[in-house]
């Protein structure tokens, strides 16, 4: 079992750009959520995605957008990028949404806004 | 609405010592709370988790945690720290379906 995996590792920008970045969840699971890690702070909720579809979203605006696919990997979108967006992009992974089934989490992708 | 305080963003031990991590939580409805591990580089892993069952909740590499519901308080400890617990510490709730919301994090040194 490969676990939760994303990509890219790391990824630089330039302010204005977009910018896209990829999660597998593990085998088995259907609903993937997005976290974003700013440098010494811990994960803030972007949102979560099951059945295609948004399920909730943390405060965080527009510019950040989702897509899931019909084998239940991910996409996170970010559009017009900022100094602020550079964090560590997390990808959960569980067996369905409710709140007792763990979130796997995958390594990140590290992304650096110049 | 739900939120975690981690008390201690850094915390130094010897090995062999006694690890204690702090942390109090709030919640609109009985929590599930999470404590989870982080090294350089890394996502996250999962320690241990309350999910309304025992108070006192056992998990990897010898951590423990007790839910002490009238404090607001699931304290992370280890009895006897080793090097290899060198790393950051998430403390976490899920008070519905969807997101964890996440503490600060509390970094864990260990001194030889």
């Amino acid at each position: 079992d490969a676990g939760v995996t994303q990509s890219p590792t790391h990824l630089i920008k330039t302010r204005g750009q977009q910018v896209t970045l990829r999660c597998s969840p593990k085998s088995g699971h259907d609903t993937v959520s997005w976290y974003q890690q700013a440098l010494g702070q811990g994960p803030q909720f972007i949102f979560q995605y099951y059945e295609e579809e948004e399920r909730q979203r943390g405060n965080f605006p527009d510019r950040f957008s989702g897509h899931q696919f019909p084998n239940y990997s991910s996409e996170l979108n970010v559009n017009a990028l900022l100094l602020g967006d550079s964090a560590l992009y997390l990808c959960a992974s569980s067996p369905g949404t409710g709140r007792n089934n763990e979130q796997f989490f995958g390594p990140g992708t590290r992304l650096t806004v110049l | 609405a739900q939120s975690v305080t981690q008390l201690g963003s850094h915390v130094s031990v010897s090995e062999g010592a006694l690890v204690l991590l702090r942390c109090n939580y709030s919640s609109s409805v009985p929590p599930y709370l999470f404590w989870y591990v982080q090294y350089p580089n890394q996502g996250l892993q999962l320690l241990l988790k309350y999910t309304s069952a025992a108070t006192l909740v056992k998990g990897i590499n010898g951590f423990e945690a007790e839910f002490k519901k009238s404090e607001t308080s699931f304290h992370l400890t280890k009895p006897s720290a080793h090097m290899s617990d060198a790393a950051e510490y998430f403390c976490a709730v899920r008070s519905n379906d969807y997101k964890l919301s996440f503490g600060a994090g509390t970094t864990v040194t260990v001194r030889a």
